[in-house]
């Protein structure tokens, strides 16, 4: 049981560049989230998702775009990257909307040189 | 909009010992959801323990426990018997009593296990 998997781990990027995050999870869940961290920020969240073919803005949306054609994948794009979204990147999920908690994936590193 | 904070950015303690790390949030809802997260330095999120605000126990995980104050707005993280594994960022977080709220967190509280 895989959980929630994200790719890569670890990137560096062009200011300008363009990048995908990917973002699998195999435990059916309609919910599922993304959140950046930065240090001293905790984490906030990115954009959501709560079912295949939905998604909505969270609170720092700009700069960001994704997709839910399926229930097991969400991912992130990132066009025209910039410094400021030098971060590291969380994708969750839940059964239930989050009132037991998000599973989360280990996390994607991501540098804007 | 619902708010949480932790005021305590560092904390140390030595190895057997007991540490509380303290969490405050805001909201006006009366049924609402908590939670403590631990991120070790491998960066992964682990979910320690839950509370449930419409329960007044308070939620206890081996040797992690809550003190839960909900007139005072008080959602704290007791460690007992502090060990070097413990020492990781601690999150709390706030999910509203409805199915589309998601979960809010405080900015971290950087515990730091001496042997």
């Amino acid at each position: 049981n895989a959980g929630v998997t994200q790719t890569p781990k670890f990137r560096i990027l062009k200011i300008g560049q363009s990048m995908t995050l990917q973002c699998t999870q195999d435990m059916n869940h309609n919910y599922m989230y993304w959140y950046r961290q930065d240090p001293g920020m905790g984490l906030k969240l990115i954009y959501y998702s709560v079912g295949a073919g939905i998604t909505d803005k969270g609170e720092v949306p700009n700069g960001y775009n994704v997709s839910r054609s399926t229930t097991e994948d969400f991912p992130l794009r990132l066009e025209l990257a910039a410094p400021s979204q030098t971060s590291v990147y969380f994708c969750a999920s839940s059964p239930t909307g989050g009132n037991y908690g998000y599973t989360f994936g280990s996390g994607t590193r991501l540098t804007v040189v | 909009a619902q708010t949480v904070t932790q005021s305590q950015p560092e904390m140390s303690v030595q190895e057997a010992e007991t540490v509380t790390l303290s969490c405050t949030y805001d909201t006006s809802e009366s049924d609402y959801y908590l939670f403590w997260y631990k991120q070790p330095p491998s960066r992964q999120m682990i979910l320690v323990i839950r509370q449930e605000a419409y329960k007044q126990q308070n939620a206890t995980e081996n040797r992690f426990s809550v003190n839960f104050q909900k007139a005072a707005k008080s959602f704290s993280l007791k460690i007992s018997d502090s060990q070097l594994g413990d020492a990781a960022m601690y999150f709390c977080a706030y999910r509203g009593g409805d199915n589309t709220d998601k979960l809010i967190f405080g900015t971290g509280t950087r515990l730091q296990v001496f042997p």
